[in-house]
Order: C-alpha cells, then sequence, then structure tokens
C-alpha cells in the first residue's frame, strides 16, 4: 500500500544547529506538507508545496516528487523546535479535496 | 482567523457506549477529514465528506459512522465504543492544504 518513511526516528541537536528531516513516499503525490506536533499533541501546519523549494522563516521544504523524496531543513534550531516532525503525502481526491498518508514522525530534542 | 475546533478535548467512554465527536470549521471548506492517531502510527484516515450531507469511507472505516449536517459541521460517531477504539482523533478541513484541529483524546474503558 501507500507508505510514508521518515527518517531520522529521532535527532538530538545543540541549540544553533541545523537539522535536516528526510519524507521518502511510496506513490505519486499531489503535494506533500510537513506538520509539527506539539508535546501536547496538536498539529501546526508548516509547510506544503507540490514540487520545488518553499521558505518559511527558518525553515525550508524541498519535495522532488518524481523521485518521490522530501526534506525539510531546519536552520539556527532553537529549543522551542523540539517536537515531533510528520511528513505526510497528499493524493487528489477531487478539484480541492485530497488524502494525506502520513509518516510517523521524526522526533527532535534540541538541548541548550 | 480561519480554524478547526473539535469537541469534546477528551472523553472517557465506556465499552459497548456511543460516543459522538464533534469538529467545527469556519474555513468555508468544502472537504472535511477524520483522522486517529494511534503510538507508533501516522495519522489514519477514517472518514471523510466533500459536501454537506454525504460521508465517504477513509482507509479504516469500520466501527466508525460519520455525519455532515452542514458545510461547517463534521461529527464521529462511535455507535459500540471498543478497547480498541482508544486513541486521539484529528478533524480537519481543506481547500488543497489541510488544516487540523486540536485533536480529542478519547479513552474507552
Amino acid at each position: 500500500g501507500q507508505q510514508v518513511q521518515q527518517s531520522p526516528a529521532s535527532l538530538v541537536l545543540q541549540e544553533g544547529e541545523n537539522a535536516e528531516l528526510q519524507c521518502n513516499f511510496s506513490s505519486t503525490a499531489t503535494r506533500l506538507q510537513w506538520f509539527y506536533q506539539r508535546p501536547g499533541g496538536s498539529l501546526v501546519s508548516l509547510l506544503s508545496n507540490p514540487s520545488g523549494t518553499k521558505h518559511t522563516g527558518r525553515l525550508t521544504s524541498t519535495t522532488v516528487t518524481k523521485e518521490r523524496r522530501g526534506s525539510l531543513h531546519i536552520s539556527s534550531s532553537q529549543i522551542t523546535d523540539s517536537g515531533t516532525y510528520l511528513c505526510a503525502m497528499g493524493l487528489n481526491y477531487g478539484s480541492s479535496g485530497n488524502k494525506l498518508i502520513f509518516g510517523i514522525g521524526t522526533l527532535l530534542s534540541v538541548k541548550p | 482567523e480561519a480554524a478547526v475546533t473539535q469537541s469534546p478535548r477528551s472523553k472517557v467512554a465506556v465499552t459497548g457506549g456511543k460516543v459522538t465527536l464533534s469538529c467545527h470549521q469556519t474555513n468555508n471548506h468544502d472537504y472535511m477529514y477524520w483522522y486517529r492517531q494511534d503510538t507508533g502510527h501516522g495519522l489514519r484516515l477514517i472518514h471523510y465528506s466533500y459536501v454537506a450531507d454525504s460521508t465517504e469511507k477513509g482507509d479504516i472505516p469500520d466501527g466508525y459512522k460519520a455525519s455532515r449536517p452542514s458545510q461547517e459541521n463534521f461529527s464521529l460517531i462511535l455507535e459500540l465504543a471498543s478497547l480498541s477504539q482508544t486513541a486521539v482523533y484529528f478533524c480537519a478541513s481543506s481547500r488543497g492544504e489541510q488544516y487540523f484541529g486540536p485533536g480529542t483524546r478519547l479513552t474507552v474503558l
């Protein structure tokens, strides 16, 4: 079936270091969406792009749809970046809907 | 600001009881979704809807029903709750990118 694999499973950084999170998916996705899940459980959408590179703040998402891979780069990590990062691939239902297949996530811990 | 809200935020239910989880969105989105998250698993799609009064099965619909009485509201119904349905449930809406609610932690005893 359709799968999303994330790596690494966990990552420990010193504050200020950069992080590179990887996502590989098994089907032709229409988009890759990255989420941050807070320790309390709520989900925050970070970036969503069908292909290419997209930036917001210290985050850069790169999606290479033909190669079925994507990455999330976090620059100058901060302690408050700690949490779980989820990658999800989108499969279109129609003109405005899509189904998301999620990976299990990368647990990021940033130490002072 | 556009938002997806869920109620209740947490619930304890007894095995065999009926549970209704509610979701409300102010995004004016056509699509709404229900996912569940279990430890060690990614979020998995239970039901979704693209128009009021219509729902569709997702990947793991067994044991769940859904109801979409209006564009803004989408409910997930567990007619006979079971232990295996203990999980965190997320609702989302979309017009392209999906926006998620805060989640409902359901414990079935």
